[in-house]
């Protein structure tokens, strides 16, 4: 059972908007800064957000993250069907002074 | 380019041991903690730890201390995860990653290269 909290699935149909929470508390979300990352099965994980809503070079703006109180979100727009896979948060954890990671949520384009 | 490469799918018996490793290339490796992240097939990422190439320092989560060791060679910029005594409840994909984290009030944390991940198969 994870610290941090995420649907278990989401889906959506291509050009749609789709957001994915990420719960946490006050010693991970919190205080500290989110990161999100995309895995799809056979390819190396990919972070798409750090620093809550910072992309990396290379992500496209269709990605944007967001932080408030205990919680963050993942809003993706524009799907497209390469966007499937499995999407993670993950936060520093002053009580376990290392990473947790969400439960993933299992994104599907329709 | 950062590219973090691991070696390949292990299938091995209870009982037997085994290391598996994580090559990085195309940065200064000995210069970034490498983290390990396994995923028990059907569950999420958990956070094994941390190795630092350039002096073999470690961190483990305790979930994992006493379990597996992580060793590195910076000679050959290369990360490793051993058991030495598997157990088919270490059947998982083991990822390896490189581990940013700035501490202070608010931390910072976020891996931004990952490996390809590692299929480690224990079964009798």
């Amino acid at each position: 059972q994870s610290v941090l909290t995420q649907p278990p699935s989401a889906s959506g149909t291509p050009g749609q908007r789709v957001a994915i929470s990420c719960s946490g508390g006050t010693s991970n979300i919190g205080s500290n800064s989110v990161s999100w990352y995309h895995l799809v099965p056979g390819t190396a994980p990919k972070l798409l957000i750090y620093s809550n809503n910072q992309r990396p070079s290379g992500v496209p703006d269709r990605f944007s993250g967001s932080k408030s109180g205990t919680s963050a979100s993942l809003a993706i727009s524009g799907l497209q069907s390469e966007d499937e896979g499995d999407y993670y948060c993950s936060v520093w954890d002053d009580s376990l002074n290392g990473p947790e990671f969400g439960g993933g949520t299992r994104l599907t384009v329709l | 380019e950062v590219q973090l490469v691991q070696s390949g799918a292990e299938v091995k018996k209870p009982g037997e041991s085994l290391k598996i490793s994580c090559q990085g290339s195309g940065y200064t490796f000995s210069n970034y903690w490498i983290a390990w992240v396994r995923q028990v097939p059907g569950k999420g990422l958990e956070w094994m730890g941390i190795v630092h190439p350039d002096d073999s320092q470690t961190i483990y989560n305790p979930s994992f201390e006493g379990q597996v060791t992580f060793s590195a060679d910076k000679s050959f910029s290369t990360a490793y995860l051993q058991w030495d005594r598997l157990e088919a409840s270490d059947t998982a994909m083991y990822y390896c990653a490189r581990h940013r984290a700035w501490m202070g009030e608010s931390t910072t944390f976020f891996y931004d290269y990952w490996g390809q991940g590692a299929l480690v198969t224990v079964s009798s």
